[in-house]
């Protein structure tokens, strides 16, 4: 079984501050990775997946993560924040395998404010 | 744009009437799944299909019954909302290829 911590529930930073959310998983198996972003009364929009190849890569909106095995990380990076990035963040992990029709284990969200 | 749609955006019900919440994609994707999640906290699967497969997670009540008469479409049948099951319901499809679920924009359930 795979398990995700998003480490910190809330992250308030000011406009145009760089800004990392954390995620740690757990896995006995190799994983995808993903990061999820919540508007207020939206689904889930995907921001970034990491399947193989690079560790670092590049999403939407000018984020990126890097994958850090020996450290079981998928942190979330933005070099400068705006308002609009306001939203909450979810990091989500499935095996590689395919196994149970990649289900994802989600991490508990961490919400962005964004103030000016 | 290929896409996951879901219908309506807002739904209210009261308290024991059944409701049914439609999800359709122009994704052909094989793998549909349908997501509660209540405020503040990661979505709950509840099932998902492959193909007509249906596959109901242990801890799924037996309020919540679903049905995909084609790859397009799925449907979410709730025969006896409870005050408990006013949640946001997400619907997604499966990427095979990536293993990656693109999500609906959702339906806000509330019941009164």
């Amino acid at each position: 079984a795979q398990s995700v911590t998003q480490l910190d529930s809330q992250v308030p930073v000011f406009e145009e501050a760089p800004v990392e959310l954390r995620c740690n998983y757990s896995s006995s198996v190799s994983v995808y990775l993903f990061w999820y972003v919540q508007y207020p009364n939206q689904g889930l929009q995907l921001l970034l997946k990491y399947l193989s190849g690079s560790t670092l890569v590049k999403g939407i909106n000018g984020f990126e993560a890097e994958f850090n095995k020996s450290q079981t990380s998928f942190h979330l990076r933005k070099p400068s924040v705006h308002i609009s990035d306001t939203a909450e963040y979810f990091c989500a992990v499935t095996k590689n395998s395919g196994g149970s029709n990649y289900k994802l284990t989600f991490g508990k969200g961490t919400l962005l404010t964004v103030n000016p | 744009d290929a896409m996951v749609i879901q219908n309506p955006r807002y739904q209210v019900t009261q308290f024991g009437k059944p409701v049914t919440l439609s999800c359709s994609q122009t994704l052909n994707h094989n793998v549909m799944y349908w997501y509660q999640q209540k405020s503040s906290q990661a979505p709950k699967l509840l099932f998902h299909y492959y193909d007509k497969d249906f596959n109901n997670e242990a801890d799924t009540p037996d309020n919540f019954q679903s049905r995909r008469p084609n790859t397009s479409f799925c449907f979410l049948d709730i025969r006896s909302p409870g005050l408990g099951d006013a949640a946001m319901y997400l619907c997604a499809t499966l990427s095979g290829a990536t293993g990656t679920q693109y999500f609906g924009p959702g339906t806000r359930l509330t019941v009164l």
